[in-house]
């Protein structure tokens, strides 16, 4: 079965400092990851998804089969930034399976 | 129009009401969903529409009851819900394209349910 793990619920960095969310995933075909973000009393919306290869807004985030890992990634991050963050797998059904999520907080 | 509307934002209801939580979207998707998020965790999926049929319902009991009226339209029907039904229904949709591959999800703002 699916899974997608979010080891850190809560991610703390100073403004400036840079940010990596880890996720990694379980599947044996081939996946299809996403991470969606969720600012707060907004809705949640899509970041980036690996097979666009785009920064947005700053991060990236890079597939790795060998590791299974899909993290996301931002060399200085902005108080901004500060938002709920959801890793995402679709397999071959037509939905996701989310992370648990990982709340960033961007201190100034 | 790039959005998924959702109404109502907000729905207070007891356990021998009925009542639907419409969802509405004119990007002219044809795949449609339900999630369940409760406080603090992730959404999980209930039920998937791709051309206004149903093609995936996650064992979800039947007290709920998915519809979808025409390709713009998702309604979730409502009847004799518990207490622990308490959470955020997010809807969303996405384009379906060549050998139904799905493209990314549009979320709507969601409907907070409370069930007294």
């Amino acid at each position: 079965a699916q899974r997608v793990t979010q080891p850190e619920k809560l991610l703390s960095v100073f403004k400036g400092a840079p940010v990596e969310l880890k996720c990694n995933y379980s599947y044996s075909g081939s996946p299809e990851l996403f991470w969606y973000v969720q600012y707060s009393r907004q809705r949640l919306q899509l970041l980036l998804r690996h097979i666009s290869r785009e920064s947005i807004k700053g991060f990236t985030a890079d597939l790795n089969k060998g590791e299974t890992s899909f993290h996301l990634k931002k060399p200085f991050a902005q108080e901004e930034d500060s938002a709920m963050y959801y890793c995402a797998l679709r397999t071959g059904r037509r939905a996701l399976t989310f992370g648990s999520g990982t709340r960033l907080q961007v201190q100034p | 129009d790039t959005e998924v509307t959702q109404t109502p934002k907000h729905l207070v209801m007891g356990m021998t009401n009925k009542k639907s939580l419409k969802c509405e979207q004119h990007m002219g998707h044809r795949a449609m969903y339900w999630y369940k998020q409760k406080a603090k965790k992730p959404p999980e999926l209930m039920f998937v529409y791709s051309y206004e049929k149903l093609s995936i319902n996650e064992s979800v009991p039947s007290r709920f009851s998915p519809e979808c009226p025409n390709s713009s339209l998702l309604n979730l029907h409502l009847h004799a819900l518990q207490p622990e039904d308490s959470a955020l229904y997010l809807c969303a949709s996405s384009q379906v394209g060549r050998g139904g591959r799905i493209y990314e999800q549009y979320f709507g703002p969601g409907t907070r349910l409370t069930v007294t």
